[in-house]
């Protein structure tokens, strides 16, 4: 398996912008996480998904953002409209709950810049 | 509570040994984890440790916790430049969520 995949690696965009990033999590997982990372904040959960279904989205910051999973092999994160204060590394993570652990498995990330 | 604190840097010569400490609050969790982050990559697991353990070591990697207390550590031995990195404890919970630290960034010196 290639492990998650995310796309675009970079993206860069002026403020105001509509930014959508997308992740294939690993065939066969039924969990899927969305965090964001930055250096005030670290590494933070923004929503994740059971089946496919979201099960806590508490993490999501504003109603800027909004996140779907249409179907077990894709999901995307939307930022609308986008803020230079969104700028950060966003990671896809997937697991397996049927596994003896919960480990999850990160995609490289997308760095966003917002100008 | 879900909390998970670790410190943030730690700088070490290279051969010497790291000890990157952890301390959480939920003692419910099934297993505790450490993940390394390299720079311009996605967090990746190390090593995990199942919470009826004490100790489980893995070559140069030795994991120690103590339930009672909440702790939970990182041994590296003779650590490597190429162990620069961060590292972050996770540990899971009744969600299917892991809660992760803030992670240590580890600093290796020649």
């Amino acid at each position: 398996d290639a492990g998650v995949i995310q796309s675009p690696r970079h993206e860069v965009t002026e403020m105001g912008q509509e930014v959508t990033l997308r992740c294939k999590p690993i065939s066969g997982h039924d969990y899927l996480f969305w965090y964001r990372q930055t250096m005030m904040r670290g590494l933070e959960l923004l929503i994740y998904f059971n089946n496919n279904v979201p099960i806590d989205d508490s993490g999501m910051p504003e109603d800027r953002f909004s996140a779907k999973m249409p179907n077990a092999s894709f999901s995307t994160l939307k930022i609308q409209p986008s803020e230079p204060r969104d700028s950060a590394v966003y990671f896809c993570a997937s697991s397996l709950r049927g596994a003896s652990t919960y480990e999850q498995y990160f995609g490289p990330g997308t760095r966003l810049t917002v100008t | 509570g879900e909390d998970v604190e670790q410190s943030l840097f730690l700088s070490v010569r290279e051969g010497d040994s790291s000890v990157i400490n952890c301390t959480y609050t939920d003692s419910s969790s099934t297993y505790l984890y450490w993940y390394k982050q390299e720079p311009g990559a996605g967090l990746q697991l190390l090593t995990y440790i199942f919470s009826n353990m004490d100790m489980k070591q893995d070559q140069r990697l030795t994991v120690l916790l103590n339930k009672k207390d909440k702790h939970l550590s990182l041994r590296i031995a003779d650590t490597q430049t190429g162990d620069s990195a961060i590292y972050f404890c996770a540990h899971d919970g009744e969600t299917g969520k892991l809660i992760f630290g803030q992670g240590t960034t580890l600093q290796v010196k020649p």
